[in-house]
């Protein structure tokens, strides 16, 4: 079975600092997403990265997947209190349909 | 337009009743999934449908049967619940490929007392 850990598992932080947050694994996946989930929604597909090196920008949010696509890291540049969410990395697995989940952070961005 | 809808949202009933959470999704995917998360917020994947054919069953007892009536609707029916059976369900649906991506429903949220 496939594992994802991820780190930090709780993130409190003022309004305008950064953060950054890790996915890591031993196995490689042939994708790695990341999702966005709020009290009471399911989860919510933020990006999507499938080569190994890749980096992904969203407005102040970067994705990055790793060389050997068995890592990801989210960072995130001046925290607002509306990034505040659970999020998720989830690695995809080349033999079909399984994504794997890592156990998530829970991001408090405080005004 | 609901891409991926589940019902119901809340579900409050007593150990030993069985119930069903229905789902249904229009995105003209070909897989569907049941998704577990516990009270610590993580996601374990229960099935996957694909093209109505049941291709991952974890571990899951065997009071939970998932039955797929066509490529669109996946449901889940849990024969004498449990206290153990409280968490949020959630329905995803996804176009298998190099990059499966869930697209998730709101949830059901099963509090068994």
């Amino acid at each position: 079975t496939q594992l994802l850990e991820q780190s930090p598992q709780f993130l409190s932080i003022q309004e305008g600092e950064n953060l950054t947050v890790y996915c890591n694994s031993s196995s490689v996946f042939s994708s790695l997403q990341w999702y966005r989930q709020e009290p009471g929604e399911g989860p919510v597909l933020l990006v999507t990265v499938v080569t190994g090196g890749e980096v992904k920008k969203l407005k102040r949010l970067t994705f990055q997947f790793g060389d050997a696509r068995k890592d990801s890291s989210l960072h995130i540049t001046a925290a607002q209190p509306g990034d505040t969410g659970l999020y998720l990395c989830a690695g995809g697995e080349t033999s079909g349909s399984r994504l794997t989940f890592g156990e998530g952070t829970q991001l408090t961005v405080n005004p | 337009d609901t891409a991926v809808s589940q019902t119901p949202k809340y579900l409050v009933t007593q150990m030993g009743n069985d119930k069903s959470i229905k789902c249904e999704q229009n995105l003209g995917h070909d897989t569907m999934y049941w998704y577990k998360q516990d009270s610590k917020k993580f996601l374990k994947i229960m099935f996957s449908y694909n093209n109505k054919e049941l291709i991952i069953n974890e571990t899951v007892p065997n009071r939970f049967s998932p039955k797929s009536p066509d490529k669109a609707h996946l449901n889940l029916h849990i024969n004498s619940l449990e206290l153990g059976d409280s968490a949020v369900y959630f329905c995803a649906s996804s176009h298998v490929g190099r990059s499966t991506e869930a697209f998730f429903g709101q949830g059901t949220r099963l509090t068994v007392v």
